[in-house]
């Protein structure tokens, strides 16, 4: 059964500093791997989706990195400022894009 | 504007009561989705249909019951409605061909069962 696990669960951070976000998952066998982000009482806002057959994806200034042998995936925000403030969850995805996701961190970003 | 659309945004009700919320998206995806985020935030998927067909259907209460008239829309019924029914619940829709992993979210409804 596949288990999805955010670390930290909550990180506060100064403006302009540059932060990473961690998932990990148990089972390596996914179809892909897909960051959002999440606003308090909003829906969902995809960041990026990276492929199982990608190592990374860029937007802007997030990067997001995905080693599937060893169930890791990383999510780099560069320059960090207020509006990053918001919940991060990872997903991985499997067969009938099903997605599960990880339990999420919640990042401030304090100006 | 093309988007994920949800009705209604908030929605509180009586215990044993009978609700529906409706899902519509005008983004030409033919896969659309239900997930329910629990109090701890922790989201889990409960349905999927591709082109109006079920394709996912986890271990979720037969009392909960999705219908998909047409592949823009996707609803989601729930008969004698319970306390631990109240959650926030979204809908998502994939695009068909090579991005049809990419799960795009509406704005949730917040059910509260009293």
């Amino acid at each position: 059964k596949q288990e999805v696990t955010q670390i930290p669960a909550a990180l506060s951070v100064p403006e302009g500093e540059n932060l990473v976000l961690n998932c990990s998952f148990t089972d390596s066998a996914i179809y892909n791997l897909q960051w959002f982000r999440q606003d308090p009482g909003k829906g969902l806002t995809s960041l990026l989706l990276i492929q199982s057959s990608q190592r990374e994806q860029t937007s802007g200034r997030l990067n997001a990195s995905l080693d599937k042998s060893s169930g890791r995936s990383t999510l780099y925000i560069a320059a960090s400022q207020p509006g990053d403030s918001a919940t991060y969850l990872c997903a991985v995805g499997g067969a009938t894009n099903k997605l599960i996701f990880g339990t999420g961190t919640l990042l401030a970003v304090q100006p | 504007d093309t988007a994920v659309s949800q009705t209604p945004k908030y929605l509180v009700t009586q215990m044993g009561n009978d609700k529906s919320i409706k899902c519509e998206q005008n983004l030409g995806h033919d896969t659309m989705y239900w997930y329910k985020q629990d109090s701890k935030k922790f989201l889990k998927i409960m349905f999927s249909y591709n082109n109006k067909e079920l394709i996912i259907n986890e271990t979720v209460p037969n009392r909960f019951s999705p219908k998909s008239p047409d592949k823009a829309h996707l609803n989601l019924h729930i008969n004698s409605l319970e306390l631990g029914d109240s959650a926030v619940y979204f809908c998502a829709s994939s695009p068909p061909g090579p991005r049809h992993n990419e799960q795009f979210f509406g704005p949730g409804t917040r059910l509260t069962v009293l």
